[in-house]
């Protein structure tokens, strides 16, 4: 069974914090890491798609960080806005050797609110 | 708007019944991928056709089938419904078949079984 966790479950933070949640995954048969944003009565949307070891990629003050060695990776907001307010998902993909899908494993997100 | 459309929006059906969900993907892309939100699990990945074919399968219940037509929507039949089936149904899609895309969500189907 392959296990995609996120933590915090929920966070409560300020207008103008700074703040970042993990996904854990498993660390052998890395193929891709996706990052999507779900805000409530919308439908996911995507952020990142990672797939290197050490890489980093950003989207305005949304950034994203890639440990595939150790199965981790961060998402950090700068300066959180009440329009950040979402679930954050991520999603693992594992490696299938030739023959790839995109049968993404998902977390159970991050639930983000961000007050006034 | 990601450009994929699924219809109905909402659907109420009772045990039982067969319903029909329906997913067009974003012009151009040849991926169709099928998820479902209970309210106590996460996003589940059903299946993914592939320009017509089944690509890769999830949990996906013996009472559910899939197909994806030549022009290129899908469908996703859930029969003998139950209770535990009432969830939120989302479509994705993408250009290739690999997982190294982004997946364009739907707006979703919401079922409600009664």
């Amino acid at each position: 069974i392959l296990n995609v966790e996120q933590s915090p479950q929920s966070l409560h933070v300020q207008e103008g914090d700074s703040t970042n949640f993990t996904c854990s995954f498993p660390s052998s048969n890395f193929y891709a890491l996706h990052w999507y944003r779900w805000e409530t009565a919308k439908s996911p949307e995507a952020l990142f798609v990672m797939t290197l070891n050490g890489d980093e990629k950003k989207k305005g003050r949304i950034s994203a960080t890639l440990n595939t060695k150790e199965g981790y990776s961060y998402l950090y907001i700068k300066g959180s806005q009440p329009e950040d307010s979402a679930t954050y998902l991520c999603a693992f993909l594992k490696s299938w050797g030739s023959s790839n899908t995109g049968k993404l494993i998902f977390g159970q997100g991050t639930t983000l609110q961000v007050k006034p | 708007d990601s450009g994929v459309t699924q219809t109905p929006k909402h659907l109420i059906t009772a045990t039982g019944q067969r319903v029909t969900l329906r997913c067009s993907p974003r012009s151009g892309d040849l991926s169709v991928y099928w998820y479902q939100q209970s309210l106590d699990q996460g996003l589940q990945f059903l299946i993914q056709y592939y320009n017509g074919e089944e690509r890769a399968k999830g949990n996906i219940l013996e009472r559910f089938s899939a197909q994806q037509f030549p022009d290129l929507h899908s469908e996703l039949n859930l029969s003998s419904l139950e209770l535990g089936d009432s969830a939120l149904y989302f479509c994705a899609s993408t250009i290739g078949a690999g997982g190294r895309e982004t997946q364009y969500f739907g707006p979703g189907t919401r079922l409600l079984v009664l």
